[in-house]
């Protein structure tokens, strides 16, 4: 059974820093690319990030670039995503989330985990 | 970036009901679309992708059909644990980007 279980969330001030990670299991982990998604308080979803299964490429959503990274540690089976410089704007429900393949060809979700809050606030 | 326009916002229907909703996306994706239905405190779960490909598990009263730039996913007889807020979401280009959502509550 794919599990995904995220955590490291919790309440930061303003221009902080956090470390989100995401624990797969029940799949070869190396063999897909994974996502961070989030969900603030009365929004629709917004994806923020993708690795590849082999970590050699990323991408990111405009609002986070420069402020979060993506990585993975294949060996541990985990995700991650470094976020620097947070605002009131980053307070979502952040979930992890596997794609159907190694590459980030097939930009979909097929499994999700139930997400870690992060608050920012001054 | 693909704006992805998504109606109605909520929609209020009965056991047993069909139920509709639609997205809209500010550019040709061809079949490039997922719906996904989401629960407070559950992972949420893929439904649709390929704009009409059912996923694995996925119960057959839900489908999607659309290309280009309209699209639509039906639950063609509403049960209780369908009660749920759907989102849909372009694949067709980074960044990736979701409609509002739509909330299916009960009437």
């Amino acid at each position: 059974e794919v599990q995904l279980v995220e955590s490291g969330g919790g309440l930061v001030q303003t221009g902080g820093s956090l470390r989100l990670s995401c624990a797969a299991s029940g799949f070869a982990f190396r063999n897909y690319a994974m996502h961070w998604l989030r969900q603030a308080p009365g929004k629709g979803l917004e994806w923020v990030s993708v690795i590849s299964g082999g970590g050699d490429y990323t991408n990111y959503a405009d609002s986070v670039t420069g402020r979060f990274s993506i990585s993975r540690d294949n060996s541990k089976n985990t995700l991650f995503l470094q976020m620097n410089s947070l605002t009131a704007e980053d307070t979502a429900l952040y979930y992890c989330a596997k794609g159907p393949t190694v590459t980030t060809d097939l930009p979909y979700f097929d499994y999700w985990g139930q997400g870690t809050l992060v608050t920012v606030s001054s | 970036d693909i704006q992805v326009t998504q109606s109605p916002s909520s929609v209020s229907a009965s056991i047993g009901d069909r139920v509709t909703i639609t997205c809209r996306a500010s550019q040709d994706i061809r079949n490039w679309l997922a719906w996904y239905q989401l629960k407070p405190g559950k992972a949420p779960k893929l439904l649709i992708y390929a704009a009409s490909s059912l996923q694995s598990g996925v119960p057959a009263r839900f489908s999607g059909s659309g290309s280009g730039t309209d699209f639509t996913l039906t639950i063609s007889s509403l049960q209780p644990e369908d009660f749920a807020t759907y989102s849909c979401q372009q694949a067709n280009s980074f960044p990736l980007t979701f409609g509002q959502g739509t909330k299916v509550e009960i009437k």
